[in-house]
């Protein structure tokens, strides 16, 4: 089955700078790649999303690269701010299928004020 | 409603004992999913029901396990003689069955403790 790897597992960065988390697949067959943000005692909440007809995606200050040839893609945040402080999931998941996701292990992001 | 609601929000139990966990998705949404999530871990796949029938079950851990959706709404995810590592957060999401459906929606969860 689909395995994927994210790293690193904590990241502090200061406010206003960028903050960069990838993500490893296995399953050349994935074709779905959702980044969600979940904070303290709350259910994950999808940011934004990726599919493999494209290589990239923007919106606003949240962007995600995907490399279909190296099976990894990454979420990029500029302009950190407080708020942005979450632990961050990368997923993967072959659209059409059972359409379960196979999630990564989490990215603690904290951005100091 | 305007979320997945999920209850309770926490539930302790002891070893051995039944517990049901409930799932409310948003209204229309006709595909619903049960994730488990262990302390500092990501969500874990537990079962798929498009509308009434569990299209995939393929992560319930054992059989001690079952989640039903009788009316292609609400559903419960029921664990029988709980141990303590079934201890984690049990996430329920939904989402629209269209073909290229965009991402779940979670609901926040019910955080188990068997003790």
């Amino acid at each position: 089955g689909e395995n994927v790897e994210q790293h690193p597992s904590t990241l502090s960065v200061q406010e206003g700078d960028s903050a960069v988390i990838k993500c490893t697949y296995s399953d050349s067959a994935s074709n779905y790649f959702p980044w969600y943000k979940q904070e303290l005692g709350k259910g994950p909440q999808l940011i934004i999303d990726i599919r493999s007809n494209v290589g990239e995606k923007k919106d606003q200050r949240i962007a995600v690269t995907l490399n279909k040839t190296a099976k990894h893609f990454s979420l990029h945040i500029t302009e950190t701010q407080p708020e942005d402080s979450a632990v961050y999931f990368c997923a993967a998941s072959v659209s059409g299928s059972a359409r379960q996701l196979t999630f990564g292990s989490g990215t603690q992001l904290t951005v100091l004020p | 409603g305007a979320g997945v609601s999920q209850t309770p929000s926490n539930k302790v139990t002891e070893k051995g004992k039944y517990v049901e966990l409930r799932c409310d998705p948003i209204s229309g949404h006709t595909a619903l999913y049960w994730y488990r999530q262990s302390l500092g871990q990501g969500p874990e796949f537990l079962i798929y029901f498009q509308g009434t029938g569990a299209a995939d079950d393929s992560g319930l851990p054992n059989d001690r396990f079952f989640a039903v959706r009788p009316e292609g709404s609400v559903s419960t995810l029921k664990i029988q003689r709980t141990e303590r590592g079934d201890s984690a957060v049990y996430l329920c999401a939904s989402s629209l069955n269209v073909p290229g459906a965009e991402g779940y929606t979670f609901g926040s969860g019910t955080r188990l403790t068997v003790v």
